[in-house]
């Protein structure tokens, strides 16, 4: 079985630009999770998605948002890009009735 | 006072020692726990999944949970030079994830050939 795939690896911006990543879950996977890795923070939960729905959301600005689309993919948008920006994205899929979650491979994020 | 608290390391080891890693967290809504272990600019793999208090042992890995005392462990056997990596703790109130997981944030485990 495919685990999750997360599009593109590597992504260099500006600032104030914005940007959109992609997530595509392990199949039959519905739930998928956001998270945003730092040295400093660590991994904090950006944003939750089941069937289509968001069900929570972190502690973070409303510059990063999210959707999920009806065959359980996911993109995160962020806008106007700040230079704390820079992180590791990480998208993990659950089948949803579990708090099982699995790690696609990330995001590499970098802000200049 | 952080939610969960996690000793960045490094722990370093030889290779064959038993490995004890731990966590501590002050949520008591937390009936979920994990263990994952991060490779070097990879994503996180699960290793151990526990609800509530207990054991649980695959293999060479071994989860306790001590609800009471808000305490988690991790316990490598026989460790090997590939063990090497950050070990993350997580944990979740909610049944389903839709809470998101906290985590700690990491030892970085270096098991010496």
């Amino acid at each position: 079985k495919a685990g999750v795939t997360q599009t593109p690896r590597y992504l260099i911006k500006t600032r104030g630009q914005q940007v959109t990543l992609s997530c595509s879950p392990i199949s039959g996977h519905r739930s998928v999770s956001w998270y945003q890795q730092t040295p400093g923070q660590g991994l904090q939960f950006l944003f939750e998605y089941f069937s289509e729905t968001q069900r929570n959301k972190g502690n973070f600005p409303g510059r990063f948002s999210g959707r999920q689309f009806s065959n359980s993919r996911s993109e995160m948008n962020v806008s106007t890009l700040e230079l704390g920006d820079s992180a590791l994205y990480l998208c993990a899929s659950s089948p949803g009735q579990a708090n099982e979650q699995f790690f696609g491979p990330g995001t590499r994020l970098t802000v200049l | 006072q952080k939610e969960v608290e996690q000793d960045p390391g490094p722990l370093s080891v030889p290779e064959g020692a038993i490995v004890s890693l731990n966590c501590t967290y002050s949520n008591s809504a937390f009936q979920y726990f994990m263990w994952y272990r991060q490779y070097s600019r990879k994503g996180p793999e699960l290793l151990m999944y526990t609800y509530s208090s207990g054991n649980k042992e695959d293999g060479r890995f071994t989860a306790q949970v001590d609800k009471s005392s808000k305490y988690i462990s991790l316990f490598i056997r026989d460790s090997q030079p590939s063990d090497s990596a950050t070990y993350l703790c997580a944990m979740s109130a909610w049944r389903g994830g839709a809470d998101g997981l906290t985590f700690g944030k990491g030892t970085h485990l270096i098991i010496q050939p």
